[in-house]
């Protein structure tokens, strides 16, 4: 069984850019959950995809947007990146929606940094 | 809105001496709470859950609602335990699984 894994390790982009990072899930998991970790806090939730619908947003922009594939892969997209953008961005995916039985499975991250 | 408060960012203990990593929430629902833990260079990972009322690697923790609080314990504290801990929250009465984290606390335990 593989697990969660993302895509690129780190970046560093400039502050106006756009960004695409992502996801591939767990095999057999069609939930996807993405996590933004400042330096020092927790992750905080940005949003969550169910069989290729968005279900749940946390507290952030529009400019945070999201994908979910039919293989349940998903990607997650920043636009017009601004300098506290920069975090370390986690995905984490699990078997089905809403069963606090079912873990949620975490992948390494992917580091941001905006300058 | 739910919140999760870990008061200490950094707690440090002896080997075999008595770990408790606080946790406390606020939420006006019923919650379902996790711990979740990251060793150094592992990514984050399910450590243990309330409804599970189990015990993982000697930690156990009680959701005590009164109090609002589910602090993590162990009797006897190992080197192997150092690691970032988080405590998180989930609501229950909706279809989603969002995780609320704290801010987490890292423990390191001496040999």
């Amino acid at each position: 069984e593989t697990g969660v894994t993302q895509s690129p390790t780190h970046l560093i982009k400039t502050r106006g850019q756009q960004v695409t990072l992502r996801c591939s899930s767990q095999s057999g998991h069609n939930t996807v959950s993405w996590y933004q970790q400042a330096l020092g806090q927790g992750p905080q939730f940005i949003f969550q995809y169910y069989r290729e619908e968005e279900n749940g947003r946390g507290n952030f922009p529009p400019r945070f947007s999201g994908l979910q594939f039919p293989n349940y892969s998903s990607e997650l997209n920043v636009n017009a990146l601004e300098l506290d953008d920069s975090a370390l961005y986690l995905c984490a995916s699990s078997l089905d929606l809403g069963q606090p039985l079912y873990e949620q499975y975490f992948g390494p991250g992917t580091r941001l940094t905006v300058t | 809105a739910q919140r999760v408060t870990q008061p200490e960012k950094l707690l440090s203990v002896f080997k075999g001496a008595p770990v408790e990593l606080k946790c406390n929430y606020s939420y006006s629902g019923s919650p379902e709470l996790f711990w979740y833990v990251q060793y150094s260079r592992q990514r984050l990972q399910l450590l243990l859950r309330h409804i599970s009322r189990e015990s993982i690697k000697g930690f156990t923790a009680d959701l005590n609602k009164g109090e609002t609080s589910f602090h993590l314990k162990k009797p006897f504290a190992q080197e192997e335990d150092s690691a970032m801990y988080y405590c998180a929250l989930s609501r229950s009465e909706t279809s989603g699984s969002r995780l609320t984290f704290g801010e987490g606390t890292q423990l390191t335990v001496n040999p």
